[in-house]
């Protein structure tokens, strides 16, 4: 089946740093990437929706200036956290859409756990 | 637009008894309906999905839903549970994006 990557697993970085997260979809194309955030005990919330080769769309109340996503190629998105402050701690999760496959499935990467100190 | 809603934040089972975990959508069109698992500090797992074809979709690990367009709704159940079971169920609902519920919480009691 389709694996989608992620790394690194975890992170821990100081206060105002810059942190980047790579997300890999191993054995298929993916035009479309998503990223998420996942708060403990809730749900999973969309970031942005990743685009090869375009700008990503982020949604509303996500800092496009902190959140930095790159669509380089049709395997590999980066969300790099710029200047990291303990609130940006999370869980961060990407997923990747083949769309040759039914029903727009997304294929969910293994998560990021980041914590700012 | 297009949305779930999950009915019960946490769920406890004894070991063997039967699962339900509940799954309402909203949609327009017709959804393609998706059911997730997450343990601990790891990614979800597609448990199993639904893509108009047979109603009654069979999933991994003995689970399985029911399509029912006329309840709206997409429940996930499992005849007998198992303590593995113990985990964070999320409903999804796909359409250019995926919108999840807010999760079940299911507890296996032994």
């Amino acid at each position: 089946g389709a694996v989608v990557s992620q790394h690194p697993s975890w992170v821990i970085c100081k206060s105002g740093t810059s942190v980047k997260i790579e997300c890999r979809s191993l054995d298929f194309q993916a035009t479309t990437m998503f990223w998420y955030r996942q708060f403990p005990k809730q749900s999973l919330m969309l970031m942005a929706t990743s685009n090869e080769g375009s700008k990503a769309t982020y949604e509303q109340g996500v800092e496009k200036d902190k959140f930095l996503i790159n669509h380089a190629s049709l395997t590999l998105s980066t969300l790099t956290v710029t200047s990291a402050h303990p609130e940006d701690s999370s869980f961060y999760i990407c997923s990747a859409r083949d769309s040759r496959t039914v029903g727009y499935e997304q294929y969910f990467g293994p998560g990021t756990r980041l914590t700012v100190t | 637009a297009q949305s779930v809603t999950q009915l019960g934040s946490h769920v406890s089972v004894s070991e063997g008894a039967l699962v339900l975990l509940r799954c309402n959508y909203s949609s327009s069109v017709p959804p393609y309906l998706f059911w997730y698992v997450q343990y601990p500090n790891q990614g979800l797992q597609l448990l199993l999905k639904y893509t108009s074809a047979a109603t009654l979709v069979k999933g991994i690990n003995g689970f399985e839903a029911e399509f029912k367009k006329s309840e709206t709704s997409f429940h996930l159940t499992k005849p007998s549970a198992h303590m593995s079971d113990a985990a964070e169920y999320f409903c999804a609902i796909t359409g250019n994006q995926f919108y999840f519920g807010t999760g079940t919480s299911l507890t296996v009691i032994p």
